[in-house]
């Protein structure tokens, strides 16, 4: 199975200052059809996660513009251009290039200095 | 719009069947070519993906516990189900369902999830 790393663990942002997440792979995450299945969700607290961005840079609809996902093979990135309050919580890196199973990254916590 | 829940019981003893139920409400388990998916969360841990099915029964499930699970459909109920047999404290967890266009590359909408405790 594909193990994905993500760092840091926790990340303590001041709101409105930016916040980054490191995804790592494993193996490439590029698929025989050309795509990169790496996928970003956030899980607030007491929540059910909910997709942020797909195939490593698609926003999905009604994610907010300061939410970017960046990266290519094996090195990805999720950023937070201006932390907001209620972007507390955890962020997960999921791949589904290498499918069964879909894998998860370990999460990092996003929370306010 | 379309909502998932998931039901069953909270608390299974070791050894025993968790079993499961997801009904869709606001739209058709038949429409738009969806995997209908579970996933988990142990405790304060990551996430976990058990497995998928659609419609018409095809499954994906993860080889991990493949041996223990079995996914249906019933269409008529608009619910998707699992069963997870000869339970360990380790299946102690939040379950999720979920939507997924397809071999876990968009997985649009979820549940709020169900705690299953495994307990005697």
């Amino acid at each position: 199975d594909i193990v994905l790393t993500q760092t840091p663990l926790s990340s303590p942002v001041t709101l409105g200052q930016p916040a980054s997440i490191s995804c790592r792979s494993s193996q490439s995450l590029v698929h025989s059809d050309g795509n990169t299945y790496l996928t970003w969700l956030q899980q607030r607290p007491g929540q059910p996660p909910r997709i942020l961005i797909y195939k490593v840079s698609h926003r999905f609809s009604g994610v907010p513009d300061r939410f970017s996902g960046s990266g290519a093979g094996t090195d990805f990135t999720l950023k937070i251009s201006r932390v907001e309050a209620e972007d507390v919580g955890i962020y997960y890196c999921m791949q589904a290039t290498q499918f069964p199973p879909l894998t998860f990254g370990g999460g990092t916590k996003v929370e306010i200095k | 719009q379309v909502q998932l829940q998931e039901s069953g019981p909270g608390l299974v003893k070791p050894s025993q069947t968790l079993s499961l139920i997801c009904t869709v409400s606001g739209g058709s388990i038949t429409s738009g070519g969806y995997y209908w998916t579970w996933i988990r969360q142990h405790p304060g841990k990551g996430l976990e993906w058990i497995g998928n099915i659609n419609y018409s029964g095809s499954t994906n499930s993860n080889p991990s516990l493949k041996s223990r699970l079995t996914m249906s459909v019933d269409t008529s109920q608009n619910q998707f189900s699992v069963n997870l047999t000869s339970v360990t404290a380790a299946d102690t967890a939040i379950y999720y369902c979920a939507r997924d266009y397809g071999r876990g590359r968009l997985i649009d909408l979820w549940g709020q999830g169900t705690l299953v405790t495994v307990s005697s």
